[in-house]
């Protein structure tokens, strides 16, 4: 089983939309959350660190449930800017490896 | 301040063939890490390095793979010989020491093409 499992995608959405990425992760001992953007040929970039509870950073939201193992990001506003594929990230307690969603891949149309 | 940096950004080599990939670092980032990502899976963690000491190579596919750090600053991934499967991008990543932040930043890696 996956470590982190994704919905891969693609989301289409128009700009101005509101849209939801969520992913789970199977090890119960896993001890930081992250999203990560990465944009096409490009290296992953944090995006937020995730916390038990919750945490905005503008437009965007994250929320992490450690009973379900659930992570999501919220996305308000869309922009075209926002186009990229979202990493799901977690790590263990003890461990400074990462393990990584396949990722969501987001269009914004104009 | 300079990132990451990865060379090559890419290479096709044969199969059979040696290629050794370079990663500098963020200058004073004591800890180094090779992650890859090959067609249609997740990036997935290769080895950790803190300073020029292995901290942790669970992730390594076999033996065909090295990295080395001498010094503790660049680090170098050589495959050998280079098979089919090991096509994909090679990120590497650095980050202070852990009571400093441990933010990870990636470089924009070295994509692998064997033929």
């Amino acid at each position: 089983r996956k470590e982190v499992e994704q919905d891969p995608g693609p989301f289409n959405v128009p700009e101005g939309a509101t849209v939801a990425f969520n992913c789970t992760y199977s090890n119960s001992a896993s001890q930081s959350f992250f999203w990560y953007r990465q944009d096409c040929r490009k290296e992953p970039k944090l995006l937020m660190s995730v916390y038990s509870s919750g945490n905005e950073d503008g437009r965007f939201t994250a929320q992490l449930n450690r009973a379900s193992q659930y992570i999501s990001l919220l996305i308000r506003d869309s922009k075209l800017s926002d186009s990229a594929t979202y990493l799901c990230v977690v790590n263990k307690a003890g461990a400074n490896n990462l393990f990584f969603g396949t990722g969501t891949r987001l269009t914004v149309i104009p | 301040e300079a990132g990451v940096t990865q060379f090559p950004s890419h290479s096709v080599i044969e199969k059979g063939q040696t290629v050794t990939l370079r990663c500098d670092p963020i200058s004073g980032h004591d800890n180094l890490y090779w992650y890859r990502r090959v067609m249609g899976k997740e990036i997935k963690f290769l080895l950790h390095f803190v300073k020029e000491s292995k901290q942790d190579e669970s992730g390594m596919p076999n033996n065909r793979f090295l990295a080395e750090r001498t010094g503790g600053t660049y680090s170098t991934l050589k495959v050998q010989p280079a098979e089919l499967e090991d096509s994909g991008v090679y990120f590497c990543a650095s980050s202070a020491n852990r009571a400093s932040g441990n933010t990870i930043y990636f470089g924009e890696g070295s994509w692998l093409t064997v033929v």
